[in-house]
């Protein structure tokens, strides 16, 4: 099945680190990647959808300069929170979804647990 | 954000019970998807429906796409120890455009007892 790798699992950073965590799709080509947060005992919530090649989309109420998305090939997009605060702790989580089909299900990382201290 | 709502928000069961979740909105959807997630890792897809009115299983999950496609639910039957996680049903909302966005429901935690 279709794979997402996500990395690093675990970050932790003093707080003004500015941190990256990348996406990877294994074994498929993903025109497009979403960022999601979740906090604890809430569910996922969309940031932002990188698309390769351009800007990324932001969802109302993220800031764009303060999450940075790089989506430079079909199988890798990077997040990287800049200077980043105790506040944007979380549970980063990446997906995937295959070229093309804009209905297929979209596959998700491991996640990316960022604590700042 | 935009989410959907899910029912329950917790269920504990014995073992071998059957269980049954739904998801609802206020809009159409062109696709339902189940996730299961466990701590600390990503959502893993169990089931994805596609047409209004189709029931699809997986082993000992049964989901269903509602007519309206305003909602679906998931079947879980025999519950097992290892069937504990939270639940997550997600769409693709129709917006009478080409996209990929996903919205979530609210989530619901399975806890079985052995």
């Amino acid at each position: 099945g279709a794979v997402v790798s996500q990395h690093p699992s675990w970050v932790i950073c003093k707080s003004g680190t500015s941190v990256k965590i990348e996406c990877r799709s294994l074994d498929f080509q993903a025109t497009t990647m979403f960022w999601y947060r979740q906090f604890p005992k809430q569910s996922l919530m969309l940031m932002a959808t990188s698309n390769e090649g351009s800007k990324a989309t932001y969802e109302q109420g993220v800031e764009k300069d303060k999450f940075l998305i790089n989506h430079a090939s079909l199988t890798l997009s990077t997040l990287t929170v800049t200077s980043a605060h105790p506040e944007d702790s979380s549970f980063y989580i990446c997906s995937a979804a295959p070229r093309q089909y804009s209905n297929q299900p979209q596959h998700f990382g491991d996640g990316t647990r960022l604590s700042i201290l | 954000g935009q989410q959907l709502n899910q029912s329950p928000q917790s269920m504990f069961i014995q073992e071998g019970e059957d269980v049954s979740m739904n998801c609802t909105s206020s809009s159409i959807f062109n696709t339902w998807l189940w996730y299961k997630q466990d701590p600390g890792e990503g959502p893993v897809l169990l089931i994805a429906l596609y047409k209004a009115g189709e029931l699809t299983s997986n082993g000992r999950l049964t989901a269903q796409f509602g007519i309206t496609r305003k909602d679906s639910f998931l079947n879980i039957s025999a519950s097992i120890p290892s069937d504990v996680g939270i639940y997550f049903c997600a769409g693709h909302p129709f917006y009478g455009g080409a996209t990929n966005k996903l919205i979530f429901g609210t989530g619901t935690l399975l806890a079985v007892q052995p």
